[in-house]
């Protein structure tokens, strides 16, 4: 079983929706919780991150952590067709930087 | 630019064959690792540097795979006898490390080899 499991996709979606990303992890020890994006042939590049549960808005972006139910999500609100990528949820512990990533779900935004 | 740089973009590749990729990471990192990305799957831990030494590698690194990081700068990827296996993406990233509270890595736009 990999540490961590991301919601397959792909998604497609039409421009203004809510798109709804989720992440499971069995890593007690995660303490760090980041998204990343990645657009087509690129490397990622670090989106948002969060440290312990709760939530961190950024724009129209919300990082969602519960710790309890080992959940992380990622909303992203008046969706763009520039929002068009793949979304990584990475997770690490505190005492390490090498981070632990899920699969990553595609999603297409439709002008 | 100051961002990772990784070279080449891309390498086509027959089975047997020998080949390195090389990342130069932002200047001031002292962390650089090496992940491996397949289609349709997350960024895969190999390799990581502290300044020139290799502290930790996964077992996803056989024997064929081999990291430099001479003088802490640069790194290399080498893989000896490819197999059609080891076709993937190839992704270098650096940090600050401990430096940096969320220890973001900073990622290259990867090398992609095809080996047929």
């Amino acid at each position: 079983q990999k540490e961590v499991e991301q919601d397959p996709g792909p998604l497609s979606v039409p421009e203004g929706a809510i798109v709804s990303l989720n992440c499971t992890y069995s890593n007690s020890a995660f303490q760090y919780f980041m998204w990343y994006r990645q657009y087509s042939r690129k490397g990622p590049e670090l989106l948002m991150y969060t440290y312990s549960s709760g939530n961190k808005e950024d724009g129209r972006f919300t990082a969602q952590v519960d710790k309890s139910s080992k959940y992380i999500s990622l909303f992203i609100r008046d969706s763009q067709p520039s929002d068009s990528a793949t979304y990584l949820c990475a997770t690490r512990p505190s005492n390490d930087y090498k981070l632990s990533f899920g699969a990553g779900t595609t999603v297409t935004v439709r002008a | 630019d100051t961002g990772v740089s990784q070279d080449p973009r891309h390498k086509i590749t027959k089975r047997g064959q020998n080949v390195t990729f090389r990342c130069d990471p932002i200047s001031e990192h002292n962390r650089l690792y090496w992940y491996r990305q397949t289609l349709g799957q997350g960024p895969e831990f190999l390799t990581y540097f502290q300044n020139e030494a290799q502290l930790e590698k996964s077992r996803l690194l056989s024997d064929r795979f081999s990291a430099e990081r001479p003088k802490g700068s640069f790194s290399t990827l080498e893989i000896q006898r490819t197999e059609q296996g080891d076709s993937a993406m190839y992704l270098c990233a650096s940090s600050l490390g401990q430096l940096q509270v969320t220890g973001e890595l900073f990622f290259g736009e990867g090398s992609r080899l095809t080996v047929l």
